[in-house]
């Protein structure tokens, strides 16, 4: 079975500018979520999608959003980007039940300039 | 609040030595505790799940333990070995409104030196 993939791996940005970056889950899981990671702060939530409705959502600005499609694949976008925006932007999928464990992708690299 | 620490922040020690990680909790309703490791540069993969009604919880060399009346949680590795070198996220599920919401500790960074 493939694992949760992650498009695209790194990317470089200027502040302003946006960005969208891409979640592929596991077969048949049908929720997936969106967590930023950097070193001071470790990994915070963004948000959770369950059958492409927002399930739960982090303390992150507007300029922070999502979707998520019949196919279950998500995107996250993240508008006028500022330099405190560059992490390692991670998702996860599960099942979606509680306790469920939750599978993690690579990660996408993002650096705003 | 809710909130999660991790102790220590960061470990070194001899391969093949044991070691314990610490991570004390004040989420609440609590619903599970789980055990996350993070190679760098790559995604966490999970360790265990626990729980209310469960105390210990083994995955080959690791083992968690869970006391709910103390918030308090240790994952032990035996034998350690060079691959252990990564790290260690504890992070806490309360349920709430019918929703399931995680809360991540910092992470305990382990190194392992042959």
């Amino acid at each position: 079975k493939a694992g949760v993939t992650q498009t695209p791996r790194y990317l470089i940005k200027t502040r302003g500018q946006q960005v969208t970056l891409s979640c592929s889950p596991i077969s048949g899981h049908r929720s997936v979520s969106w967590y930023q990671q950097t070193p001071g702060q470790g990994l915070q939530f963004l948000f959770e999608y369950f059958s492409e409705t927002q399930r739960n959502k982090g303390n992150f600005p507007g300029r922070f959003s999502g979707r998520q499609f019949s196919n279950s694949r998500s995107e996250m976008n993240v508008s006028t980007l500022e330099l405190g925006d560059s992490a390692l932007y991670l998702c996860a999928s599960s099942l979606g039940l509680v306790a469920d464990t939750q599978y993690f992708g690579p990660g996408t690299r993002l650096t705003v300039l | 609040k809710n909130q999660v620490e991790q102790s220590p922040q960061s470990l070194i020690i001899l391969e093949g030595k044991n070691c314990t990680l610490q991570c004390n909790y004040t989420v609440s309703p609590f619903s599970n505790l789980r055990w996350y490791k993070q190679d760098t540069g790559r995604g966490p993969v999970s360790l265990t799940i626990m729980t209310f009604s469960e105390n210990t919880k083994s995955n080959g060399r690791y083992t968690a333990t869970l006391d709910a009346d103390t918030k308090q949680s240790s994952l032990h590795i035996t034998a350690s070995q060079l691959s252990d070198s990564a790290s260690y996220i504890c992070v806490v599920s309360a349920f709430l409104g019918g929703n399931e919401k995680l809360t991540f500790g910092t992470g305990t960074r382990l190194t392992i030196i042959p």
